[in-house]
């Protein structure tokens, strides 16, 4: 199976300041059509989780543009431009390009 | 507007079967678009995938809960539905049903969740 490693776990950040939560895969999460199926969600104090990102860099559907994903192979990372207050929760990756999937342990993104 | 909707006991005996049911509504479970999944959330802790099912019955499982859990698909229902044996405290969790979508929209991941539904295993 493939093991996702999400750091830092926790990350203090100030209000319109940037923030970065990196992904690495045990394996690289490129599929045999091409495509890499990395998605990162977010989740917020008492609800469930929120697509975010797919395909590694595809905002989805609302999602803010202060939002952007990157990466490559094994090695992915969130970004968030300027951190709002409605920001603060806890974000996953996760890797769908390999049965079973699976997410990251999580990064709880919390306002100093 | 596509809505996942969680049921089951929320509270379940340790050794005993645990067994939530997910009914999708303002859409049909049979589109070959879509699958669908269960993920759960212990107190605290990390998301986990659990397991999906195709409309066709096709299925897939973490290794950890292969030999434990059953999913399974009515479509004349519109559900699929989870079941654990052999329940233990580390099963205790919120479960989420959700849908995986692979075309329209072409996300390969999980875009609509249910609220969830706590499962609480006692001794």
């Amino acid at each position: 199976d493939i093991v996702m490693t999400q750091t830092p776990l926790s990350s203090p950040v100030t209000l319109g300041q940037p923030a970065s939560i990196s992904c690495r895969s045990s394996q690289s999460l490129v599929h045999i059509d091409g495509n890499t199926y990395l998605s990162w969600l977010q989740q917020r104090p008492g609800q469930p989780p929120r697509l975010l990102i797919y395909k590694i860099s595809n905002r989805f559907s609302g999602v803010p543009d202060r939002f952007s994903g990157s990466g490559a192979g094994t090695d992915f990372t969130l970004k968030i431009s300027r951190v709002e207050a409605e920001d603060v929760g806890v974000y996953y990756c996760m890797q769908a390009t390999q049965f079973p999937h699976s997410f990251g342990q999580g990064t709880k993104l919390e306002i100093k | 507007q596509l809505q996942l909707q969680e049921s089951g006991p929320g509270l379940v005996k340790a050794s005993e079967t645990l067994s939530l049911t997910c009914t999708v509504s303002g859409g049909s479970i049979r589109s070959s678009n879509y699958y669908w999944g269960w993920i759960r959330q212990a107190p605290g802790k990390g998301l986990e995938w659990i397991a999906v099912i195709f409309h066709t019955g096709s299925a897939y499982y973490k290794s950890s809960l292969r030999s434990r859990a059953t999913i399974s698909v009515d479509t004349s229902e519109n559900q699929f539905s989870l079941r654990l044996s052999s329940a233990t405290a580390a099963d205790t969790a919120v479960y989420y049903c959700a849908r995986h979508s692979d075309f329209a929209p072409d996300v390969d991941s999980f875009d609509i969740w249910g609220r969830g539904t706590m499962v609480t295993v006692s001794s």
